[in-house]
């Protein structure tokens, strides 16, 4: 019974087109988020829904939009795809403080963009 | 400013050696949270610990330990008698408190490779 899932795991699309992630959990939590890694590993946040709301937004460009239909739902839009949004995006959930905070990830879906 | 520096790349050891991966973070909040997460070569992240701030105690998993110290901003993590499975790139990571938001900011990774 998995936690965080996210699909698809792999995703090959060519430059322009438009395509999404989605992202469900099972925990309970009341936050969601997505986060990038790119080819060096580094992992960064792009966004977060707190109860379906937007709370953070981390300078992505606005061709990825999130939308979050329900708290345990957080899909990723990205629209006319570049190669440099070839990565790994991660969805991920969890409380807020003073709630646990460690945050449970989905097993990431490998963009490549050609 | 918020940071999280691991500053060692990629570390070698041979099975059953003790292997320690450093960790120093950066933070002005004086309610902070720090995480180890395991990303094996299949690719999920697999969360390991949460620490709060205001607990300074050790902590011992099995063959994992843990060395929390404020007074230099660190946060290692051991694996006593290192094994072939554990391989793997591990985060550091913090969040703050006072963003309330739960983000993650990760450090830039330890790769670990355990040769039999």
């Amino acid at each position: 019974d998995t936690a965080v899932s996210q699909t698809p795991k792999y995703l090959v699309t060519q430059m322009g087109n438009d395509k999404s992630i989605k992202c469900e959990q099972n925990l309970g939590h009341d936050t969601m988020y997505w986060y990038k890694q790119d080819s060096k590993k580094f992992l960064k946040i792009m966004f977060s829904y707190n109860n379906k709301e937007l709370i953070i937004n981390e300078t992505v460009p606005n061709r990825f939009s999130p939308k979050s239909p329900d708290k345990a739902h957080l899909n990723l839009h990205i629209n006319s795809l570049e190669l440099g949004d070839s990565a790994v995006y991660f969805c991920a959930s969890s409380q807020v403080p003073p709630g646990n905070t460690e945050a449970f990830f989905g097993q990431g879906t490998r963009l490549t963009v050609v | 400013a918020q940071k999280v520096t691991q500053a060692q790349t990629e570390i070698s050891v041979v099975e059953k050696e003790d292997v320690t991966l450093d960790c120093v973070y950066e933070t002005r909040d004086t309610t902070y949270y720090l995480f180890w997460y395991k990303q094996p070569p299949s690719g999920e992240l697999v969360f390991l610990i949460r620490r709060n701030s205001f607990d300074e105690q050790n902590e011992i998993s099995g063959r994992y330990s843990w060395n929390f110290q404020k007074s230099t901003s660190s946060f290692n993590f051991t694996i006593t008698a290192s094994q072939v499975v554990d391989s793997a790139v591990y985060f550091c990571a913090l969040s703050e408190g006072s963003s309330n938001t739960g983000k993650l900011i990760f450090g830039q990774g330890t790769t670990l490779q355990v040769k039999p």
